[in-house]
């Protein structure tokens, strides 16, 4: 069976410091992978979003950026990190025999300080 | 004005009620997600259906394609289902990948 892993669950950091969220899905091969974000109060947007290793596509300008470096690995950073960074980020897959519907991971949630 | 929107932002039931939340979008789709946010925020896909109406346990999804009109409905229901329900839709198709837009949320709050 297919499952998906975020990590850190929870992350506080300064502002100014350097941002690195993991993805991991395991038990399927060339997924379609998704960074969304979700600022409090607010509904969730989509970062970025990859059909293959080393291609990326960006949603939104802002400071963090997305790679990934392996087949079922997808990173989100940042250089530094803004006040306005804060939120939960919630990694997403699925498969184009999967049709539309996407499988979330538990997310990780960022509070900037 | 968001392509998908949500109807109630806030409900708030009593345990046994009957819940519909309903969801609309302006522009062409050819599926539609429910997904249920837990206070913890994890997310979870209850349905994805393009046409008709599907059924799981206690909650019932619909979809109107000509309406562009989406209802979730949830029967008898239980302070467990109290989270945020999220309707969402692949505005833009791509060949290998789909890119959801998410309504705002309705934050369901069923009290004993």
């Amino acid at each position: 069976s297919q499952t998906i892993h975020q990590w850190p669950a929870t992350l506080v950091q300064p502002v100014g410091s350097p941002l690195s969220l993991e993805c991991t899905v395991e038990g399927t091969s060339n997924p379609n992978l998704y960074w969304y974000r979700q600022a409090a109060g607010r509904g969730l947007q989509l970062l970025f979003y990859s059909v293959g290793i080393g291609q990326i596509s960006s949603e939104v300008p802002q400071n963090l950026s997305a790679s990934r470096p392996q087949d079922r690995q997808f990173i989100l950073s940042s250089k530094k990190l803004l006040l306005s960074d804060s939120g939960f980020y919630l990694c997403a897959w699925n498969t184009g025999t999967s049709g539309y519907e996407q499988y979330f991971g538990p997310g990780t949630r960022l509070t900037v300080t | 004005k968001n392509e998908v929107e949500q109807s109630p932002q806030n409900l708030t039931a009593q345990e046994g009620e009957f819940i519909t939340i309903n969801c609309s979008y302006s522009v062409g789709i050819s599926a539609l997600h429910w997904l249920q946010q837990h206070p913890g925020g994890g997310i979870v896909s209850l349905f994805m259906l393009s046409s008709g109406k599907k059924k799981h346990g206690r909650l019932i999804a619909t979809i109107n394609i000509q309406e562009k009109h989406s209802s979730l409905h949830i029967t008898a229901s239980h302070p467990r289902d109290s989270a945020v329900y999220i309707c969402a839709a692949p505005l833009i198709k791509e060949t290998s990948g789909s890119r959801l837009t998410f309504g705002e949320g309705t934050q369901l709050t069923v009290n004993p």
